[in-house]
């Protein structure tokens, strides 16, 4: 069965500095693999998506995110965080013949001044 | 207006009452899910539909039905509420198809008394 790790429960950064979050899965073939965002009082809203080619890929808000095979990771990154990015971040993983995600517990992100 | 409708937003009832939450979409897809969201635990899946007449039990379904009326409405009830099931509650739409990201509604905060 698949699985998603987020290792961390709660980071706290400041602003402008960099940010890196963890998420590792456990699936036989490859999965495809997705970042999410919740804001308070709001459902999960897409950040990027991995499924297949350049392993870096791009997302909305300046976050990517990077596909390592051998690492089993997938782990989201932004050069330079702002206030507004204070949120929950969920890591989820699908795989191909099996059209359901596993979510991650998430990680809450705090953001000081 | 969202293209992932959830109502109600909040809601707090009685144990032993039965609950229908609902869920309307504008987006077009074929496929709906039901997710209840606990501190810690992340989204677990209560049940998916791939369309009308396709309905299927996630890894939590015990205590819930789900009933997909139209392509664009699928509502989840508690026949018996209990407080266990005090819960953030998310409805999900994705199209047909491999490698397709979830879109995810408001939320309704369920609290069973």
């Amino acid at each position: 069965a698949q699985s998603v790790t987020q290792p961390d429960i709660h980071i706290t950064v400041s602003e402008g500095a960099s940010l890196e979050l963890r998420c590792n899965y456990s699936y036989g073939a490859t999965p495809y693999l997705f970042w999410y965002v919740q804001s308070p009082g709001q459902g999960l809203q897409l950040l990027l998506k991995y499924f297949s080619g350049d392993t870096l890929v791009q997302g909305i808000k300046g976050f990517e995110a990077e596909f390592k095979r051998s690492q089993s990771s997938f782990n989201l990154r932004k050069p330079s965080v702002h206030w507004s990015d204070a949120a929950e971040y969920f890591c989820a993983v699908g795989s191909f013949g099996n059209e359901k995600l596993t979510f991650g517990t998430g990680t809450r992100l705090t953001i000081i001044p | 207006d969202a293209d992932v409708t959830q109502t109600p937003r909040n809601r707090i009832t009685k144990t032993g009452k039965r609950i229908m939450l609902e869920c309307s979409q504008t987006k077009g897809h074929d496929r709906m899910y039901w997710y209840r969201q606990d501190p810690g635990l992340g989204l677990r899946l209560i049940y998916y539909s791939f369309d009308v007449k396709d309905i299927n039990k996630g890894e939590i379904s015990d205590g819930y039905s789900v009933s997909r009326q139209a392509q664009a409405k699928f509502s989840l009830s508690l026949e018996s509420a209990i407080p266990n099931q005090t819960a953030l509650y998310f409805c999900a739409t994705s199209p047909a198809g491999k490698y397709q990201p979830q879109h995810f509604g408001d939320g309704t905060r369920l609290s069973i008394l």
